[in-house]
């Protein structure tokens, strides 16, 4: 079973666009955190948000938690063909040191 | 400042047979996970090791075994190999921070790339 899921699983936009990436789970997370993977790579982590509601704004991504911390998500403005990867979130529950990741959402971007 | 380095980077085995995947975790950090990331999927949490002993384990079977040395590098041991263990496998080591934020900020490896025939 899943606890977090991710939407869209597959992503394919034009340069310029404007997208939005969701995670969605029934559990409440203490923290949660987005990845970007390149194939041949490990995942990079991008952000990391604890509070609920929380708004983080990295460049031309924008990152928000959701209120009862169980959801959060990931929108982009203007993406560009370097924006192309593997989006995943993560969430840690509790003192857990160890992340529960989501399916991820694979991103193109055309030029 | 080398990151994370895993080896090795790709490696095929026969079903049945053991594979030994090795982690060397960045500078600084003391806290080594494992993750297994099959084609298309988000990784897996296997288990973690802390001051050379297993601290929390993932939903995986006995197969699965680790070991951390004193220098905080760490192995990853699969035995009687199946053909649904094939997969990206991850290391991942967390900073020497006790704070509740950074003990989860982890820093990957590019993984071992095991392909089970």
């Amino acid at each position: 079973t899943q606890l977090l899921e991710q939407s869209p699983q597959f992503l394919s936009i034009q340069e310029g666009e404007n997208l939005t990436v969701y995670c969605n789970s029934s559990s409440v997370f203490s923290s949660l955190q987005w990845y970007r993977q390149e194939p041949g790579e490990g995942p990079v982590l991008l952000v990391t948000v604890v509070t609920g509601g929380e708004v983080k704004k990295l460049k031309r991504l924008t990152f928000q938690f959701g209120d009862a911390r169980k959801d959060s998500s990931l929108h982009i403005t203007a993406a560009q063909p370097g924006d192309t990867g593997l989006y995943l979130c993560a969430g840690a529950r509790g003192s857990a040191r160890q992340l529960t990741f989501g399916s991820g959402t694979q991103l193109t971007v055309l030029p | 400042d080398a990151g994370v380095t895993q080896s090795p980077t790709h490696l095929i085995k026969t079903r049945g047979q053991q594979v030994t995947l090795r982690c060397s975790p960045k500078s600084g950090h003391d806290t080594v996970s494992w993750y297994q990331q099959a084609l298309g999927q988000g990784p897996q949490f296997i288990f973690q090791y802390y001051e050379e002993e297993e601290r929390q384990r993932g939903n995986f079977p006995d197969r699965f075994s680790g070991h951390q040395f004193p220098n905080y590098s760490s192995e990853l041991n699969v035995n009687a190999l199946l053909l649904g263990d094939s997969a990206l496998y991850l290391c991942a080591s967390t900073p020497v921070t006790r704070n509740r934020a950074g003990a989860n900020v982890l820093t990957f490896g590019a993984g071992s790339r095991l392909t089970v025939l």
